[in-house]
């Protein structure tokens, strides 16, 4: 069983559509928890950035982590076009260790 | 939020040679990471970059193979030696304390 599960996709959603990312994990052990947007070609771009249980929000993206079920989410609402990318779940032991990724999922919203 | 520039973006590199890449963060930063990235595929984490001292290799990566200095807060750099086609892949520098930021990757192709 790998450290992190993430459902590759492809994902494919209309315009204005309310999107869910998901990610499940073994180790219990980690502490925080991140969401990148990677566009082809291009670096990471850290979006949400969690640490333990709970939610937290940012305009249109929503993160939330339930360490007792050990699953993380990110919510994208009314999603643009300009969304679409591969959407990367990361998470670490501490704030000073490295991450663990998911596979990622690509998303394409069609307009 | 650090910005974390690469150099060089890309390369094609004929096998046998090594090749180094640069990292610069903008700012001081506890943490650095190089992480390898197969085209279509999830970030597998080669080494942490300790400032000062030997890096810490990921089961699978050697010294020999990657080398890697850090001779300061805000810089890094990772050789790729005696190359062949399978290292053909984007190699990421992950920065930051606390939150991590990423390059936009070094994008090798070997002949």
């Amino acid at each position: 069983q790998k450290e992190v599960e993430q459902d590759p996709g492809p994902l494919s959603v209309p315009e204005g559509a309310i999107v869910s990312l998901n990610c499940t994990y073994s180790n219990s052990a980690f502490q925080y928890f991140m969401w990148y947007r990677q566009y082809s070609r291009k670096g990471p771009e850290l979006l949400m950035y969690t640490y333990s249980s709970g939610n937290k929000e940012d305009g249109r993206f929503t993160a939330q982590v339930d360490k007792s079920s050990k699953y993380i989410s990110l919510f994208i609402r009314d999603s643009q076009p300009s969304d679409s990318a591969t959407y990367l779940c990361a998470m670490s032991l501490s704030g000073n260790t490295p991450l663990v990724f998911g596979k990622g999922t690509r998303l394409s919203v069609i307009a | 939020s650090a910005v974390i520039s690469q150099k060089p973006s890309r390369d094609i590199c004929q096998r046998g040679t090594s090749l180094t890449i640069q990292c610069q963060v903008d700012s001081q930063v506890t943490m650095m990471f190089w992480y390898r990235q197969q085209p279509g595929q999830s970030l597998t984490l080669i080494a942490t970059a300790n400032q000062g001292s030997e890096a810490t290799y990921e089961s699978g990566f050697v010294i020999d193979k990657f080398p890697i200095s850090r001779p300061n807060l805000t810089f890094s750099t990772l050789t790729v030696s005696n190359m062949s086609p399978e290292d053909s892949s984007i190699y990421l520098c992950s920065a930051g304390t606390g939150e991590l930021f990423f390059g936009e990757g070094s994008r090798l192709t070997v002949l």
